[in-house]
């Protein structure tokens, strides 16, 4: 149980286009889902929190216009990243708080976004 | 601000051996700390999540401590295979901030010799 999962697994788009990536979870319902980008070599950084029915709220420094994320349902959350740069690219992983254990994050396959 | 350190940042020991990776937090105010598994390219996997008033937490051949007072965690992984070859990621659960955000370490790439 507890599945997340993200589609696509890896995007590549033009400079200047935008791309939206999926995240949902499978067999439960998630109020609150989190954005993360990972750099090559380099740790997790929480980019934003998103909850079911309301705005997210992002971490300082990610730009809310750039990065849009809406969380239209208990199981779906997505990301779209307006007029990608090739400083875009990156692995996107999401999460998405659990229904068990309480406050434990349940992480999906991560979207590997190029941008060319 | 919560930082989380983990060393040693590589390690590349032999199939069999019994290993440790370190994680120490700067503030000993947690909910939780949680290790984790990243093959590459891939997410995350959960191995083990210790609440804030627990001392340890086993899944097979990995134990992991938590010394909140001291701010420090450790995983131990006993006769190591090729396949435990992977990063390891420790990351917090800040007791004072809002909102279940994990602070994460920069990870400890493992990998094991056959």
């Amino acid at each position: 149980g507890a599945v997340v999962s993200q589609h696509p697994s890896w995007v590549i788009c033009k400079s200047g286009t935008s791309v939206k990536i999926e995240c949902r979870s499978l067999d439960f319902q998630a109020t609150t889902m989190f954005w993360y980008r990972q750099f090559p070599k380099q740790s997790l950084m929480l980019m934003a929190t998103s909850n079911e029915g309301s705005k997210a709220t992002y971490e300082q420094g990610v730009e809310k216009d750039k990065f849009l994320i809406n969380h239209a349902s208990l199981t779906l959350s997505t990301l779209t990243v307006t007029s990608a740069h090739p400083e875009d690219s990156s692995f996107y992983i999401c999460s998405a708080r659990g229904p068990l254990v309480a406050y434990e994050q349940y992480f999906g396959p991560g979207t590997r976004l190029t941008v060319t | 601000k919560q930082e989380v350190t983990q060393i040693p940042a590589a390690l590349s020991v032999p199939e069999g051996e019994n290993l440790v990776l370190n994680c120490s937090f700067t503030d000993s105010a947690i909910y939780n700390l949680q290790w984790f598994r990243q093959d590459p390219g891939k997410g995350l996997t959960s191995l083990l999540l210790i609440q804030s008033s627990q001392r340890e937490q086993t899944s097979g051949r990995l134990n992991a401590s938590l010394d909140k007072s001291s701010g420090r965690s450790t995983l131990y992984i006993a006769a190591s295979q090729p396949g435990d070859s992977a990063t390891y990621l420790c990351a917090v659960r800040p007791g004072r901030e809002y909102g279940n955000k994990l602070v994460f370490g920069a990870g400890t790439i493992l990998r094991v010799k056959s």
